[in-house]
């Protein structure tokens, strides 16, 4: 069955390091790939995705990465800041309505 | 579009109690996801629909859980008999699913069970 796994589960950073979490899916019919943050007591809201036909995708401090031969993309974020500091999930699914399954998360700690 | 709607936001019941948790997906979404947030599980899909079908429920914990989508505009999940175990977050969630697009969460249920 689909399966998606999330590393690490926590990632202390200081202020202006990078981060990067890394996640691998089962499902090779999976094709579509959203990063999710969410912050304490909140809803997790989408900061990028990326799908199977290509392999990075860049906005501003955040980047994904996929290597859909391994089964497995990844979320890079440089100069953190202390505002960054949240879980981060990582999710796979594939079109025409299939499921979404999330990975474990990863809870980010940016220290000033 | 206001967003997904969920109802209520915060639920306090004693075990044995029958629970409903509501949810209004994004007008002209048409895949809808339950899914139940705790620290040990994170986010953990219990059921999904596409287009008012439930298409996998392999998520739902037991037949204590159940899940309905009787229109496009309208969705609940209900446990009965609740027990302490099911307290957790409880997050609706609504996409548009050609192409593999955004889910959109609703703000979530916080359920209590004593």
């Amino acid at each position: 069955g689909e399966n998606v796994e999330q590393h690490p589960s926590t990632l202390s950073v200081q202020e202006g390091d990078s981060a990067v979490i890394k996640c691998t899916y089962s499902d090779s019919a999976s094709n579509y790939f959203p990063w999710y943050k969410q912050e304490l007591g909140k809803r997790p809201q989408l900061i990028i995705d990326i799908r199977s036909n290509v392999g990075e995708k860049k906005d501003q401090r955040i980047a994904v990465t996929l290597n859909k031969t391994a089964k497995h993309f990844s979320l890079h974020i440089t100069e953190t800041q202390p505002e960054d500091s949240a879980v981060y999930f990582c999710a796979a699914t594939y079109n025409q309505g299939g499921k979404l399954i999330f990975g474990q998360g990863t809870e980010l700690s940016v220290k000033p | 579009d206001a967003g997904v709607i969920q109802s209520p936001r915060h639920e306090v019941t004693e075990m044995g109690q029958e629970v409903t948790l509501r949810c209004k997906p994004i007008s002209g979404h048409n895949s809808l996801f339950w899914y139940r947030q705790t620290m040990m599980r994170g986010l953990e899909l219990l059921i999904y629909f596409n287009n008012n079908v439930p298409i996998d429920d392999s998520g739902m914990p037991e037949d204590r859980f159940s899940a309905k989508m009787p229109n496009a505009s309208f969705s609940t999940l209900k446990i009965q008999p609740s027990e302490p175990r099911d307290s957790a977050v409880y997050f609706c969630a609504s996409t548009f699913d050609r192409g593999g697009t955004e889910a959109f969460f609703g703000q979530g249920t916080r359920l209590t069970v004593v």
